[in-house]
C-alpha cells in the first residue's frame, strides 16, 4: 500500500515553455504532499509543502510564480515549471504523507528528470 | 536535519562487511526519524524508521540506533551486498520534511 505515482519520469522541453509534473497517491488519500528538487550528487531540497485545498507553502528562495503547485484533490498534486530555463533542469521528486496519529508515514514518487534545452 | 545542498560524503565497504552510516539532527523535539535509500535516477525508498521513545530498531539486515543525548542516528547494514550501493538519507518529518545531506555508499565486490 501507500503507492505514489509520479509522471512523467523524464521530460525534455524547450527553453521558455512550461512543464507539468503530476503526483498521484494510488491507494490512499494524501492530505499533504511535498515537492523536492535534487541536483546531481546533492541531497533533496524541499521546494514546497502543499495541503489539499489550500495554497502551497514555499521554502525560502523558491519562486512561487515559477513553480506553480496545485493540490486540488486528496489524490493529486501537480507542479508546473513555468517558462522553464536550462537552470531549471533537475530531478524533481514528490512525496505524500499517509495515515494519522501514531501510524503514519511518507512515500515518494519515482521522480521526474527535467531537461530544458 | 535541514538540507543544505552539500555534496554527499562517501563510504566504501567490502562486500560482506557491515556498514555504518551516521546522521546528526538539530531539533531536540524531533520524535520521528526515517532512513531512506536512493538509487541513481530513482526516488527515495523507505528503509526503516524509529520513534524517539526507542533507542534501537531492527529490520531485515538493518538496524537503526538513536542517541537522543547527542542527537545522533546511525544506520547499520549487516553483510553489505552490491545491491546496497546507493545514497542513504536520514530525515525528520515534521511540518516541513527536510532531508539530511546523505551518504553515498559504494560496495566493493
Amino acid at each position: 500500500g501507500a503507492v505514489v505515482s509520479q509522471h512523467p519520469s523524464w521530460v525534455i522541453c524547450k527553453s521558455g515553455t512550461s512543464v507539468k509534473i503530476e503526483c498521484r497517491s494510488l491507494d490512499f488519500q494524501a492530505t499533504t504532499m511535498f515537492w523536492y528538487r535534487q541536483f546531481p550528487k546533492q541531497s533533496l531540497m524541499l521546494m514546497a509543502t502543499s495541503n489539499e485545498g489550500s495554497k502551497a507553502t514555499y521554502e525560502q528562495g523558491v519562486e512561487k510564480d515559477k513553480f506553480l503547485i496545485n493540490h486540488a484533490s486528496l489524490t493529486l498534486s501537480t507542479l508546473t515549471v513555468t517558462s522553464a530555463h536550462p537552470e531549471d533542469s533537475s530531478f524533481y521528486i514528490c512525496s505524500a504523507s499517509w495515515g494519522q496519529g501514531r501510524d503514519y508515514g511518507y512515500t515518494f514518487g519515482s521522480g521526474t528528470r527535467l531537461t530544458v534545452v | 536535519g535541514e538540507s543544505v545542498g552539500l555534496h554527499l560524503p562517501t563510504l566504501s565497504v567490502q562486500e560482506g562487511d557491515n556498514s555504518i552510516i551516521n546522521c546528526a539532527y538539530s531539533n531536540s523535539a524531533s520524535d520521528y526519524f526515517i532512513w531512506y535509500k536512493q538509487e541513481s535516477g530513482k526516488g527515495p525508498q523507505f528503509i526503516i524508521d524509529i520513534r524517539s521513545n526507542m533507542d534501537k530498531r531492527q529490520g531485515q539486515r538493518v538496524t537503526v540506533l538513536l542517541n537522543k543525548t547527542v542527537k545522533h542516528l546511525s544506520l547499520q547494514i549487516a553483510a553489505t551486498q552490491p545491491g546496497d550501493s546507493a545514497v542513504y538519507f536520514c530525515a525528520e518529518p515534521g511540518n516541513q520534511f527536510y532531508f539530511g545531506t546523505g551518504t553515498s555508499l559504494t560496495v566493493i565486490p
